[in-house]
């Protein structure tokens, strides 16, 4: 079974700093992973979608890589910025399986 | 925004009434699911559809049925709810899980049952 996780759990950090937000997952298996970003009492927007055979994608300021072998993934966020603050989340999928496994996030906080 | 709409939004009810979520699209996307998310376990999939009345369950899908009739809509169904329902239920759409596009997400529907 796929499990998702992502430490720290909370990060809070001065605005202008760049940071790398963590997502490991135990089953290298998959077919994708994505990064979705959570804005409080919203829904989930898609920030990165990268697929199994692809390093890394880039979007502005956000840069996703992946390394299947060691089951990680981290999302780079430069420059950050207060509208940055939201909770991240990653998620996965997996050959053979019409779901995706999401971990359960962290919640980032870019101090003005 | 991709055309999504969860009603109701909020629901306030009680222990062992029927509730019936709606889920709602306009991009005519094959696949919908339903999530629930609750603190310390992120989003877990309840149940999904791959077309007009082709559905399969998810990982929680205990007590909750769905139905799709229209490519539209996806409907779910709590038949006698219980407290540990109480979540906030995200509607999904997508072409495929295994493809090279992504879900989008509606707003979301905070049910409280007491």
């Amino acid at each position: 079974k796929q499990e998702v996780t992502q430490i720290p759990a909370a990060l809070s950090v001065p605005e202008g700093e760049n940071l790398v937000l963590n997502c490991s997952f135990t089953d290298s298996a998959i077919y994708n992973l994505q990064w979705f970003r959570q804005d409080p009492g919203k829904g989930l927007t898609s920030l990165l979608l990268i697929q199994s055979s692809q390093r890394e994608q880039t979007s502005g300021r956000l840069n996703a890589s992946l390394d299947k072998s060691s089951g990680r993934s981290t999302l780079y966020i430069a420059a950050s910025q207060p509208g940055d603050s939201a909770t991240y989340l990653c998620a996965v999928s997996n050959f053979g399986n019409e779901k995706l496994t999401f971990g359960t996030g962290t919640r980032l906080t870019i101090i003005p | 925004d991709a055309g999504i709409t969860q009603s109701p939004r909020h629901k306030v009810t009680e222990t062992g009434t029927p509730v019936t979520l709606r889920c709602h699209q306009t991009e005519n996307h094959r696949y919908m699911y339903w999530y629930r998310q609750d603190p310390g376990h992120g989003l877990r999939l309840i149940h999904y559809s791959y077309g007009v009345k082709d559905t399969d369950k998810g990982e929680v899908s205990d007590g909750y049925s769905v139905s799709r009739s229209k490519t539209e809509d996806f409907l779910l169904t709590l038949e006698s709810a219980t407290s540990s329902q109480t979540s906030v239920y995200f509607c999904a759409i997508g072409w495929a899980a295994l493809s090279t596009d992504t879900q989008y997400f509606g707003p979301g529907t905070r049910l409280t049952v007491l």
